[in-house]
């Protein structure tokens, strides 16, 4: 069964760093979603990307955020300069239609110290 | 403000028995419906989608929809042990096709 591949699993950082969280979406599929989940809340949009563009971003997507399609399989998401409540799980999805169910990846979880 | 309102529970069910859970959207317009599954620290898993009103069926899972009371729910036949999660439920709108989650509910299966 296909799969989102989401790396690395774990990722401790020290606040003001920049961290790239890396996702390799299923191969045919065309919309790419970063979603996040702070311990013991819910899961939280972020932002979804289509045809090489964000197609929408929520209020937690600030300037620190970026994300980026650098090649035909990779699908990254860049926090500039990490703060304390950074840390949760971030997961990357992909689907291949808008109306359709999201794949999500095994998530990295991000700790900043 | 576009919500989807779920018993954060726990719901607590025998094993073998039938799990029922149940979740509120508040945007009329809503077309598509999943219900995904989430073990602690794990993804989330779809598990069932649903588009239209009635009721869909896959192996032990059925889900139901009814649009007029914008409510969709989600039956765990035979449940098991391994069901033991927290149930997700996630709706896309009309307008932005934003993915809008519920807080989940908590799903307790008691051997």
């Amino acid at each position: 069964e296909p799969e989102v591949t989401q790396t690395p699993s774990h990722q401790v950082t020290q606040m003001g760093q920049e961290v790239i969280l890396r996702c390799v979406p299923i191969s045919n599929h065309l919309y790419f979603y970063w979603y996040r989940q702070i311990l013991g809340q819910k899961v939280e949009f972020l932002v979804s990307f289509y045809n090489n563009e964000i197609s929408e971003k929520s209020e937690i997507f600030d300037d620190q955020f970026s994300v980026e399609r650098p090649d035909g399989s990779n699908f990254t998401l860049k926090i500039r300069s990490t703060k304390l409540e950074d840390s949760a799980m971030y997961f990357c999805a992909s689907s291949d239609s808008r109306m359709d169910g999201y794949t999500f990846g095994s998530g990295t979880r991000l700790t900043v110290v | 403000q576009k919500e989807v309102e779920q018993n954060s529970g726990p719901l607590s069910v025998p094993e073998g028995a039938i799990a029922s859970l149940n979740c509120t959207y508040s945007d009329r317009g809503s077309q598509s419906f999943f219900w995904y599954r989430q073990y602690s620290g794990k993804s989330p898993e779809l598990i069932m989608s649903i588009y239209s009103n009635g009721d869909k069926e896959d192996g032990r899972f059925t889900a139901q929809l009814n649009k007029a009371s914008q409510y969709v729910s989600l039956l765990i036949r035979d449940s098991q042990p391994s069901d033991s999660a927290t149930y997700l439920c996630a709706v896309i709108g009309d307008s932005n096709y934003q993915l809008i989650w519920g807080a989940g509910t908590k799903l307790i299966i008691k051997p």
